[in-house]
């Protein structure tokens, strides 16, 4: 079944700095979906990308996709204190029993020090 | 505003009492979802419904029931809760399944 693994657990940077987490999954997918959380809050998109797509900037976040090696990478660049959050990927399965399904990783933990 | 609403917000019961949470939202989206949020376990996806009347099981469907009678409302139902349930629950919704979904705020269940 799907299932998504984000790396690292936990990253703790300064500001200034950048920050790139990671998702890899096991079966194909329709779309790859990023999130964030505050601590115990719902969790707000950032930004989604397709199968067929690569890369997907919105502002300071840089997400890239790799189908072939089934994964993804989130970079936040020059981190604020207030990127601090716990980040998530969502998994959009491509078809089959499985359409509809949206399964989540673990999740990143990033702290950002000021 | 547009929004996705849940009630109650914090629930504390006891094993075996019904419950139901509700959700609701106000963007006539389509797909709508309960998750369940476990320490270590990231979020797992209990159900999830593409449109009125249609439902499908996501990954932790046990003990659950969900109905979806009209578009705005998909609720969650505990028949019989049992304390492996306590958990903090969001519900979601989204215009398609494989489009950005707008979380609710969540609700905190304990079940002693």
């Amino acid at each position: 079944s799907q299932q998504g693994e984000e790396d690292p657990q936990a990253l703790s940077i300064q500001e200034g700095e950048n920050a790139t987490m990671n998702c890899s999954y096991k079966t194909s997918i329709n779309n790859l979906q990023w999130y964030r959380q505050n601590s115990g809050r719902g969790l707000v998109h950032l930004i989604l990308i397709r199968s067929n797509e690569r890369e997907k900037h919105s502002g300071r976040l840089r997400v890239t996709l790799d189908t072939s090696k089934k994964s993804s990478s989130l970079l936040i660049t020059a981190s604020r204190a207030a990127d601090t959050a716990s980040y998530f990927c969502g998994l959009f399965n491509a078809g089959g029993t499985s359409y509809g399904k949206l399964t989540f990783g673990q999740g990143t933990i990033l702290t950002v020090h000021p | 505003e547009a929004q996705v609403t849940q009630n109650p917000r914090y629930l504390i019961t006891v094993t075996g009492k019904k419950l139901t949470v509700t959700c609701s939202q106000n963007m006539n989206h389509e797909y709508m979802s309960w998750y369940r949020q476990d320490p270590g376990l990231g979020l797992r996806q209990i159900y999830y419904s593409m449109n009125v009347e249609v439902t499908d099981k996501g990954d932790v469907p046990e003990g659950y029931k969900v109905s979806r009678k009209e578009k705005r409302n998909f609720p969650l139902i505990l028949e019989s809760p049992s304390p492996n349930q306590t958990s903090l629950y969001f519900c979601a919704s989204s215009f398609g399944g494989s489009h950005e979904q707008y979380f609710g705020p969540g609700t905190r269940l304990t079940v002693t």
